[in-house]
């Protein structure tokens, strides 16, 4: 298995609050993705890193910010958490852009009241 | 309209039963096209890439038809262990679009096989 944690793995937390999840690789891979997973929908892209402080935006990056300062870790803060970030989050790492197969951290169950 | 679309089942079989899945998309530049697999609350994981001349991985085959920009997934022979989510992938390909080389999933089909 892909070298690629996140942490925390769950979190509760309250409107209005800040919250940082954290993905850390091991693989030294140059790509790196947030994405959420919510009922009904597909993974959807947030943001991904392209290389240290390379950073785009994904299909829904409002109220979402990143941060990648080292290779090995992609910060994903929601500056003022809201019940609809209310998800799964899942970190993605892979190679380069060409190549086909992305491998996920174990996700972070975030829950917002 | 959704760029991948999946039944989301759930499909229910028996075991050693074949059980096909489908998968349309809607931007038909796309280059690329994958199954992942998914456990019940765990992370997604590539199962197989899809070639425009079919391809076969043990039990399981898969299919493509860019001319009805349509994906197929046939497993036989079900075991137990196939229960899980199976998400139809496709890489966007649009030069010069915000989409090129990032992988846009559908919601997924669940397969429950029972003994």
């Amino acid at each position: 298995d892909a070298g690629i944690t996140q942490s925390p793995r769950h979190k509760v937390t309250e409107t209005g609050t800040p919250v940082t999840l954290r993905c850390h690789q091991t693989e030294n891979h140059r790509y790196m993705y947030w994405y959420r997973q919510d009922p009904g929908h597909g993974l959807r892209l947030i943001h991904y890193s392209y290389g240290v402080k390379d950073t785009d935006k994904g299909e829904v990056s409002d109220g979402y910010s990143v941060s990648r300062s080292k290779t090995e870790d992609f910060l994903l803060t929601l500056e003022s958490a809201t019940s609809s970030q209310t998800s799964v989050y899942f970190c993605a790492i892979s190679e380069t852009r060409t190549i086909n197969e992305q491998f996920f951290g174990p996700g972070t169950r975030l829950t917002v009241l | 309209r959704k760029e991948v679309e999946q039944d989301p089942g759930p499909f229910n079989v028996p075991e050693g039963a074949t059980v096909a899945f489908n998968c349309t998309y809607s931007n038909s530049a796309s280059q690329s096209f994958f199954w992942y697999r998914q456990d019940c609350r765990k992370e997604p994981k590539l199962l197989m890439s899809v070639y425009s001349s079919g391809n076969e991985d043990g039990r399981f085959t898969a299919q493509l038809n860019r001319a009805s920009q349509y994906i197929s997934l046939l497993i036989r022979d079900s075991k137990l262990s196939d229960s899980a989510t199976y998400l139809c992938v496709v890489k966007g390909s649009v030069e010069g679009s915000s989409n090129t080389g990032k992988l846009i999933f559908g919601q997924g089909t669940t397969l429950q096989v029972k003994p």
